[in-house]
């Protein structure tokens, strides 16, 4: 299986200031014959299942604000929020989908500082 | 809009099964696969496995293989999810999610969740 570790497992932020969290795949899940990513990125409120935000590790979701983007390739990989607003307190998790079975990173927790 | 309305909470003994449906609407029922996710309390998501509702087709983790049962009713664009031989470990919110297109592996679309506690 292949293993997602995020870092750090919590976060405390400014509102206004940027949030990285960072999700590294245990091998690669970059597919080389279409040269995608496969790995998506949700928000999970308490009490509410997660939301996709981020998919392909860098297409944002219809309806997603701008001020969340992913980024990387293979093995590392990025969620930046540029401008934290307190609506944004939440859980985020990576998942891959490269190969069965699906696996999620064990989740970030980000707060206001 | 689509919406994913799964059963409510359920409480099982040890050692018995428990299934959980999830009724789809808004949207072609057989043109998207349903994956099935658990959360246990306070801790991070694990993937079941994935049910085609066109043909019927499944594919679960093998941690849930022998254990885990993906169903459909096309009738009532419901899906199923039957888990047996409950242990303490299987309390946890079970969620069933949409896949976005056909079979890509992520999710776009999440039911409310069904808690399932397995308590003696």
């Amino acid at each position: 299986d292949i293993v997602m570790t995020q870092s750090p497992d919590s976060l405390a932020v400014s509102l206004g200031e940027r949030a990285t969290i960072n999700c590294k795949s245990s091998q690669s899940v970059l597919y080389s014959s279409n040269n995608k990513n496969y790995l998506a990125w949700y928000q999970q409120k308490p009490g509410q299942p997660p939301k996709l935000l981020i998919y392909w590790a860098s297409t944002r979701e219809s309806g997603v604000p701008d001020r969340f983007s992913g980024s990387g390739s293979g093995t590392d990989f990025t969620l930046t929020i540029s401008s934290l607003q307190s609506e944004d307190v939440a859980v985020y998790y990576c998942q891959q989908y490269y190969n069965t079975p699906y696996t999620f990173g064990q989740g970030t927790k980000l707060e206001i500082k | 809009q689509v919406q994913l309305v799964q059963s409510g909470a359920e409480v099982r003994k040890p050692g018995a099964s428990v299934k959980v449906s999830c009724k789809a609407s808004g949207y072609s029922f057989t043109n998207h696969y349903m994956h099935w996710v658990r959360q246990a309390p306070g801790q991070g998501l694990e993937w079941m496995g994935i049910i085609n509702p066109s043909g019927g087709s499944t594919s679960y983790a093998q941690k849930f293989q022998g254990r885990v049962t993906m169903t459909r009713d096309t009738s009532t664009s419901t899906v199923y999810m039957e888990l047996s031989s409950l242990r303490s470990e299987d309390t946890a919110v079970y969620y069933c999610a949409r896949d976005r297109s056909g079979w890509t592996g992520f999710f776009d679309y999440w039911g409310q969740g069904a808690l399932v506690t397995v308590s003696s």
